[in-house]
């Protein structure tokens, strides 16, 4: 089944301990992104990946860190979680170049944490 | 200024009925928009992409509105299943792997 997990789906953290979320496709997509998504303010692109080892800053990568070494795979990571990062997480893929070729994002199930 | 702004609602309709939602972008330049539903927290599903004609899929209607910049959805006969949260997306005109998601409008269809 083409789908894409992420892992976990809860946490409950505590400022400043490190974590990662991971993100994992079975698609063979090149395209990658993780989003953000509070309360009134819709979802909020954090990082995107065209590709292994490319990455790029979306609107709001404050605070996070993202790797893509393999085309499956694309963590993100907080390295100090603040409680301003407590939010619902989705990762999402995409053939290359979805925006032009209208092609679909397919996203996650999403992960929800909560920074005390 | 906000790249996507939506109403956020709730729109309350009967069964059978026919609603309507726009979202405004911002960008003149943007060239590629699509609508996503969102059922309670579970992640986005892509509804319909938009085009410059306007494109219909069942009781599914989109338009774009280059003068004005909204794009619309219409949904005729609506479901009890229509019940969700539309997502409208605009992507970047200068940067094609940037997505901007609106808020998003929710809709209730009533027995």
């Amino acid at each position: 089944e083409a789908q894409v997990t992420q892992n976990p789906r809860y946490l409950i953290t505590v400022t400043g301990k490190k974590l990662t979320v991971t993100c994992s496709q079975n698609m063979n997509h090149e395209y990658m992104s993780w989003y953000r998504q509070d309360p009134g303010l819709g979802l909020r692109q954090i990082y995107y990946s065209m590709n292994v080892e490319v990455t790029d800053k979306g609107d709001v990568p404050e605070g996070y860190k993202v790797s893509r070494k393999e085309k499956r795979n694309f963590p993100l990571i907080l390295e100090s979680p603040s409680p301003n990062q407590t939010s619902l997480y989705f990762c999402a893929s995409s053939d290359r170049l979805a925006g032009v070729n209208g092609n679909e994002q397919f996203f996650g199930p999403g992960t929800r944490l909560t920074v005390l | 200024r906000k790249e996507v702004e939506q109403d956020p609602g709730p729109f309350n309709v009967p069964e059978g009925a026919t609603v309507a939602f726009n979202c405004t972008y911002s960008n003149s330049a943007s060239q590629s928009f699509f609508w996503y539903r969102q059922d309670c927290r579970k992640e986005p599903k892509l509804l319909m992409s938009v085009y410059s004609s306007g494109n219909e899929d069942g009781r599914f209607t989109a338009q774009l509105n280059r003068a004005s910049q909204y794009i619309s959805l219409l949904i005729r006969d609506s479901k009890l299943s229509d019940s969700a949260t539309y997502l409208c997306v605009v992507i970047s005109p200068y940067n094609f792997n940037k997505f901007y998601f609106g808020s998003g409008t929710k809709l209730n269809v009533k027995p």
